[in-house]
């Protein structure tokens, strides 16, 4: 039973780099049939795919067009878990935001949702 | 910039059947988009129902099916049922990234 547990700041000033964490159990960080995403969700913009980290042999970072400049997704392999992390936040980054696992394209187990919120 | 395109909103009546649909601006949706679809209720996370076209979870209910149609993924209720009043989302790959549509709204009247 796969399971993931977020954990992050839920306030982040604007400019500054929004930071969370998702913990791994019951299954690999380092899988060869899987990949890591973090999704968000806003009334503004919906959901929206933001990127995700996977081990083919070597490690792989995929991102959203949208904010391929700001983020950054790392694995954490001694902690199994991985990292999301997005700079200078404005308050449209302000959303719900999901860690999910992806085994082979079956987009199918969801964290329990992190809302952060971008204000100073 | 591409775009998923889902019908705003949808209205079915208790036991019918309804197709939701989900369309690319790049083309034409294959399998090869990996379309997966998702329920959700106010307040929850997105459920997820199906992915890669049409195959079901353990807890997808039956009257839950995903096809190609039309050049466009499709999500059909058949006997929908008033707890099916949600809104769906589908989602696509495009050869290392994914996107969302806006999403349906379906009402059950």
């Amino acid at each position: 039973q796969v399971q993931l547990q977020q954990s992050g700041p839920g306030l982040v000033k604007p400019s500054q780099t929004l930071s969370l964490t998702c913990a791994i159990s019951g299954d690999s960080v380092s899988s060869n049939s899987v990949a890591w995403n973090w999704i968000r969700q806003s009334p503004s913009r919906g959901l929206e795919w933001l990127g995700r980290t996977y081990y083919r042999s070597k490690w792989y970072n995929d991102y959203a067009v949208s904010v391929r400049s700001r983020i950054t997704i790392n694995p954490d392999t001694s902690k199994n878990q991985f990292s999301l992390q997005l700079n200078s936040v404005t308050p449209e980054d302000t959303a719900v935001y999901y860690c999910v696992r992806d085994l082979n394209w079956a987009v199918a187990w969801w964290g329990q949702g992190t809302l952060v919120t971008v204000s100073s | 910039q591409t775009v998923v395109t889902q019908e705003p909103s949808l209205t079915v009546s208790p036991g019918g059947t309804v197709t939701l649909t989900c369309a690319s601006s790049t083309g034409a949706v294959t399998s090869g988009y990996y379309p997966n679809w998702f329920q959700q209720k106010p307040g929850q996370a997105p459920r997820p129902l199906i992915y890669s076209t049409s195959n079901k979870y353990s807890w997808t209910p039956a009257r839950f099916s995903g096809s190609l149609l039309g050049g466009k993924a499709a999500l059909t209720l058949s006997g929908v049922q008033p707890e099916d009043e949600a809104e769906y989302y589908c989602l696509l790959y495009y050869g290392g990234t994914w996107m969302f549509g806006g999403g349906t709204k379906l009402t059950v009247l």
